[in-house]
């Protein structure tokens, strides 16, 4: 079974402070995809990230960077130089090969809150 | 580039009536999913397509029932609304089945279920 843990409801950051989202996921799977979304207050789901299970260098997309640890199972996301519209969900994500459906298994999101 | 698209936005409608949220995507794509997002649950998986015609079920499907008659098109219909259903649907869709491919979700319709 797959499953992807955020245990941090709630984060709060100074305006250009770096911050830390925390994700840790678990499968039995060898080849697997994690993604990052954000969901600003005005509900769409924006893809940020990706970071494949074989790739060897953590990604990074403009201010967004995957820390990959792959022997701890975690994938959190960095936000460097944070700015006010920063502010909003995060979900963190997998998707696996074996399974029929190949859907996302997503967390339970983490509510930054981004301070001016 | 009109990408996924979904309507309405917003829906309110009475328990027991049946309702269809639409879905329309304009790459092409083979993936098409239906997810519902609650508080406390993230997103979970209704109905996915892999192609026109075929659709199977995810881990939330009692109570939907999805078609595909066109590749770009995959709408959802509650056949009798409870208010269990209460949520926010998204509409993703996804080149193919590999894990490396990323899902794009279309902006979410809110229903509400009186």
């Amino acid at each position: 079974a797959q499953k992807i843990t955020q245990t941090q409801p709630g984060m709060f950051v100074q305006e250009k402070e770096a911050v830390t989202l925390d994700c840790t996921y678990d499968t039995s799977d060898p080849s697997y995809g994690l993604f990052w979304y954000k969901q600003p207050s005005s509900g769409e789901m924006i893809f940020l990230i990706y970071q494949g299970s074989y790739d060897q260098q953590n990604a990074t997309e403009g201010r967004y960077s995957l820390n990959f640890q792959k022997a701890r199972k975690s994938a959190n996301l960095v936000i460097s130089a944070s700015q006010l519209g920063d502010s909003a969900m995060y979900f963190c994500a997998m998707r696996v090969t074996q399974t029929g459906a190949n859907n996302l298994f997503f967390g339970t999101g983490t509510r930054l809150t981004v301070i001016p | 580039d009109a990408g996924i698209t979904q309507s309405p936005r917003y829906k309110i409608t009475e328990t027991g009536r049946q309702v269809t949220l639409m879905c329309h995507q304009t790459w092409s794509h083979s993936y098409m999913f239906w997810y519902r997002q609650d508080l406390g649950h993230g997103l979970r998986l209704i109905y996915y397509s892999a192609a026109a015609d075929i659709t199977d079920k995810g881990e939330v499907p009692d109570g939907y029932v999805v078609s595909r008659s066109k590749t770009e098109n995959f709408p959802l219909t509650l056949e009798s609304a409870t208010r269990s259903q209460t949520s926010v649907y998204f509409c993703a869709s996804s080149e193919s089945r590999l894990f490396q491919e990323t899902q794009y979700f279309g902006p979410g319709t809110r229903l509400l279920v009186l």
